[in-house]
């Protein structure tokens, strides 16, 4: 089944600067790959997603890159601010059973200091 | 707009108690899954299913069972609780069973099994 790791597990910026997390998965059938934001006692919120046919996505400060040859694809927050802290995941859809599955990194803990 | 709605938020079992978590989505999606998050792990895959009458295994599907008798409702089982199922635990749906679209969460139940 995918195998997606998740770097790093912890990442403290100050505010307005820049932030990357990265992942790198093991599936190369994986085609879509989201990013959640989990907030303290909070449920996951999707926050951007790419498919294998782009190779990057914006919306507004938050950016998604894909390098399906590498198999890695990564998060870049610019302009960070406090409400930005969060913790982050990505994921990647793989293909077991009779249906297709997500599997989630182990998460980003991201804190932006004012 | 009510969404994935999970209930209870908090349990606290016994060892070896049963119990069952309710998770209803009003949307029509084919997709629901469950996931436990546990600290530095993500979310991983407990169960899933693509429709009424069909569910599949995913990661960590020992001592949790399922069934899905409508589209609205996907319950999770725990048969006989043991402290390693303590954990917070996600509902999620998609509209559709290749799971290329957002996932919706519910609010999560945190359990505890002592």
């Amino acid at each position: 089944g995918e195998n997606v790791e998740q770097h790093p597990s912890t990442l403290s910026v100050q505010e307005g600067d820049s932030a990357v997390i990265k992942c790198t998965y093991s599936d190369s059938a994986s085609n879509y790959f989201p990013w959640y934001k989990q907030e303290l006692g909070k449920r996951p919120q999707l926050i951007i997603d790419i498919r294998s046919n782009v190779g990057e996505k914006k919306d507004q400060r938050i950016a998604v890159t894909l390098n399906k040859t590498a198999k890695h694809f990564s998060l870049h927050i610019t302009e960070t601010q406090p409400e930005d802290s969060a913790v982050y995941f990505c994921a990647a859809l793989g293909t077991s059973g009779s249906a297709r599955q997500l599997t989630f990194g182990s998460g980003t803990q991201l804190t932006v200091l004012p | 707009n009510a969404g994935v709605t999970q209930t209870p938020k908090f349990q606290v079992l016994k060892t070896g108690q049963s119990m069952t978590l309710q998770c209803a989505q009003d949307m029509n999606h084919e997709y629901m899954s469950w996931y436990r998050q546990d600290p530095g792990m993500g979310l991983r895959l407990i169960h899933y299913s693509v429709g009424a009458g069909i569910t599949d295994q995913g990661e960590v599907p020992n001592g949790y069972n399922v069934s899905r008798s409508t589209t609205e409702d996907f319950p999770l089982r725990l048969l006989s609780a043991a402290p390693s199922q303590t954990s917070v635990y996600f509902c999620a749906s998609s509209y559709s069973k290749t799971v290329n679209t957002e996932a919706f969460f519910g609010q999560g139940t945190r359990l505890t099994v002592v």
